[in-house]
């Protein structure tokens, strides 16, 4: 039984450029959720998809937009990119509905923006 | 405004001693109170978590105390040992309503040999 996966690992992108990051759920999961981690600080929530559309929105600039697929899988996509952004980008998935909302997390990508 | 207070941010304490991390939040609907770990370029690990209906859970070393009335949740943690050594981060969800998940800043614990 398979984890959240994440790709890439790392990666590394010049200011204004575009960049998509992709997420799997763990096996069974629908809701995958992306959060934005800076060094030092907590995950900071984006949004979460459910049945491919976005659920909730956290304070982040249109900038950052998602999808989901069918397969349940997620992409995150940032246009424009500020050095701001730079920061460990973390999925974690659940399952819509079920009491404690338990999350699992993917490995995460490191983001740099040079 | 739905926000998570978490203290202290950094936190050292002597191998073997007992370690307690606390929070509180500010949304009263929320219900589910999970602890997370994160090491060093790992992701976050959840290790132990509370439901409002209950005030206290424990799971050998680790326990979790709520107060509904206050506000507050904490993490302890009993007999410490090096391998605790990470940052701790406390959230307020909504499970009822499948909502986001406000994190705590996080706090740093060190286990001093």
């Amino acid at each position: 039984d398979a984890g959240v996966t994440q790709s890439p690992t790392h990666l590394i992108k010049t200011r204004g450029q575009q960049v998509t990051l992709r997420c799997s759920p763990k096996s069974g999961h629908d809701t995958v959720s992306w959060y934005q981690q800076a060094l030092g600080q907590g995950p900071q929530f984006i949004f979460q998809y459910y049945e491919e559309e976005e659920r909730q929105r956290g304070n982040f600039p249109d900038r950052f937009s998602g999808h989901q697929f069918p397969n349940y899988s997620s992409e995150l996509n940032v246009n424009a990119l500020l050095l701001g952004d730079s920061a460990l980008y973390l999925c974690a998935s659940s399952v819509v509905g079920l009491v404690g909302h338990e999350q699992y997390f993917g490995p995460g990508t490191r983001l740099t923006v040079t | 405004g739905e926000n998570v207070e978490q203290h202290p941010s950094t936190l050292s304490v002597q191998e073997g001693d007992s370690a307690v991390i606390k929070c509180t939040y500010s949304d009263s609907a929320s219900n589910y109170f999970p602890w997370y770990k994160q090491e060093l370029g790992k992701r976050p690990q959840l290790i132990i978590d509370i439901r409002s209906n209950v005030g206290e859970k424990k799971d050998q070393r680790i326990a979790v105390t709520l107060n509904k009335t206050a506000k507050h949740f904490s993490l302890h943690i009993t007999e410490t040992q090096p391998e605790d050594s990470a940052v701790y981060f406390c959230a307020a969800p909504r499970a009822d309503r499948d909502d986001k998940i406000i994190f705590g800043k996080g706090t740093r614990l060190h286990i001093l040999p």
